[in-house]
């Protein structure tokens, strides 16, 4: 399986700034995953990022507040932009390796005051 | 709208004892099928998949897929503390790598 790290770990924001999560794969792969973990609620799917295009944005989730870029096949980046409380979760990028079966990297966990 | 759905616990289970943890899935299209483990405070972490009807074993765990009740389980046998944790249910179609989660069961393990 890839080995998926995220930075930051965590982080404590205030409302209104924007935080840039960003993931490092240790292997080239072509879709990158966003997702987000509320507290004490399941995964839910923000965007797939692809290398060369633009993320495609589930519902409910829209470019201007998620901004994701995918500068090659191995990095990409999440930015939570004009924050507010109901941001504060986990966010999680994840990568599907060689079948359809999908890995998780170490989570960002951020907390809007 | 898919819709996977599972019963959010807590569902607490002696020492030694099968765990038993239960999926269901709204879209007959769904092909593959999986259970995570996610500690408090960690992410989730892939213990199983399954992709055709009935069981796959692996050490303490068995997957049973049902696709004519639309139904996926998760056995555990010989529960340990360490199994303490919630675990989550995820279906995509084929062919297509985005992930639909439940709301995935809180399980404890008592010694």
């Amino acid at each position: 399986s890839a080995v998926i790290s995220q930075k930051p770990s965590r982080d404590i924001c205030q409302r209104g700034t924007s935080l840039t999560i960003q993931c490092q794969v240790d292997s080239q792969v072509t879709m990158m995953f966003w997702y987000r973990q509320q507290p004490g609620q399941s995964l839910t799917l923000i965007a797939t990022a692809n290398q060369g295009s633009e993320a495609t944005y589930e519902s409910g989730f829209v470019i201007d507040k998620f901004p994701i870029s995918r500068p090659n096949l191995t990095f990409s980046t999440l930015t939570v932009s004009n924050m507010s409380p109901e941001d504060s979760s986990i966010y999680l990028c994840s990568v599907p390796p060689e079948g359809d079966t999908q890995y998780f990297g170490p989570g960002t966990r951020l907390t809007v005051l | 709208q898919k819709e996977v759905e599972q019963n959010s616990g807590p569902l607490s289970v002696p020492e030694g004892a099968i765990a038993s943890l239960n999926c269901t899935y709204s879209d007959r299209g769904s092909q593959s099928f999986f259970w995570y483990r996610q500690y408090s405070g960690k992410s989730p972490e892939l213990i199983m998949s399954i992709y055709s009807n009935g069981d796959k074993e692996d050490g303490r765990f068995t997957a049973q897929l049902n696709k004519a009740s639309q139904y996926v389980s998760l056995l555990i046998r010989d529960s340990q503390p360490s199994d303490s944790a919630t675990y989550l249910c995820a279906v995509n179609d084929f062919g297509n790598e985005k992930l639909t989660f439940g709301t995935g069961t809180r399980l404890t393990i008592i010694p």
